[in-house]
């Protein structure tokens, strides 16, 4: 157990529709990443928030957004879903973001959130 | 081309083999990650490396950063060790954050 957790588990929904998915960082781990992992694209990063803060931007349509609350819990949202938005999205925290030439953080990925998109 | 290229992309084994999974990269980074992704999907963290050579129990991981090439052995597999195994790069992003890039996986399969 990575101590990072996401809801729901699954999620079946229909294209158009609207979704949120949530996560937990692990116990004082500032920073949170979002990954999506499809069949044909493997792991890529969408997005990394540190305390509160958008930090840096990946792969991340635009009918995508995301947010990083007080709590440090953090929430993906995805809109006007379509059939290829169907995948694996993970959650990881790490304690600060990496600068650098300093030091590394490790991520601590959550369980994944399996999205279908009918 | 990948940024991140993994080779074998699938391997079987029998139980007690010695295992090798290599990682190729082209990008500057500041520090490569092992994970392994178990059947059910979960994703663990194995090995964050920037340079020389690091064990972990059975498993040890290297890195050649003038080569831009890193691997990851597994001694005496196990069935349990049954899993995708992925390599991961961190580059940097402006304003200096990381980002992680992935390899697309190396399927491990141990057979008793």
């Amino acid at each position: 157990d990575s101590g990072v957790t996401q809801t729901p588990k699954h999620l079946i929904t229909a294209t158009g529709q609207r979704v949120t998915l949530r996560c937990s960082p692990r116990s004082g781990d500032l920073s949170v990443y979002w990954y999506q992992q499809s069949l044909d694209q493997g792991l890529q990063f969408l997005i990394q928030y540190y305390n509160g803060e958008e930090r840096a931007k990946g792969n991340i349509l635009e009918r995508f957004s995301a947010q990083q609350f007080p709590d440090l819990h953090s929430e993906l949202n995805l809109s006007s879903l379509e059939l290829g938005d169907s995948a694996l999205y993970f959650c990881a925290s790490s304690v600060a973001p990496v600068t650098s030439g300093t030091w590394y953080n490790e991520q601590f990925f959550g369980p994944g959130t399996r999205l279908t998109v009918l | 081309k990948n940024e991140v290229e993994q080779s074998p992309q699938n391997l079987t084994a029998q139980e007690g083999e010695f295992i090798t999974i290599n990682c190729s990269y082209s990008v500057g980074i500041s520090a490569l990650h092992w994970l392994q992704q178990h059947p059910g999907g979960g994703i663990v963290s194995l090995f964050m490396l920037s340079s020389g050579k690091k064990k972990h129990g059975r498993l040890i991981a290297t890195i050649n950063i003038q080569e831009k090439h890193s691997s990851l052995h597994i001694t005496a597999s196990h069935p349990r060790d049954s899993a995708v195994y992925i390599c991961a790069v961190e580059t940097l992003l402006s304003g200096g954050y990381n980002k992680l890039i992935f390899g697309a996986g190396t399927r491990l399969a141990v057979h008793p």
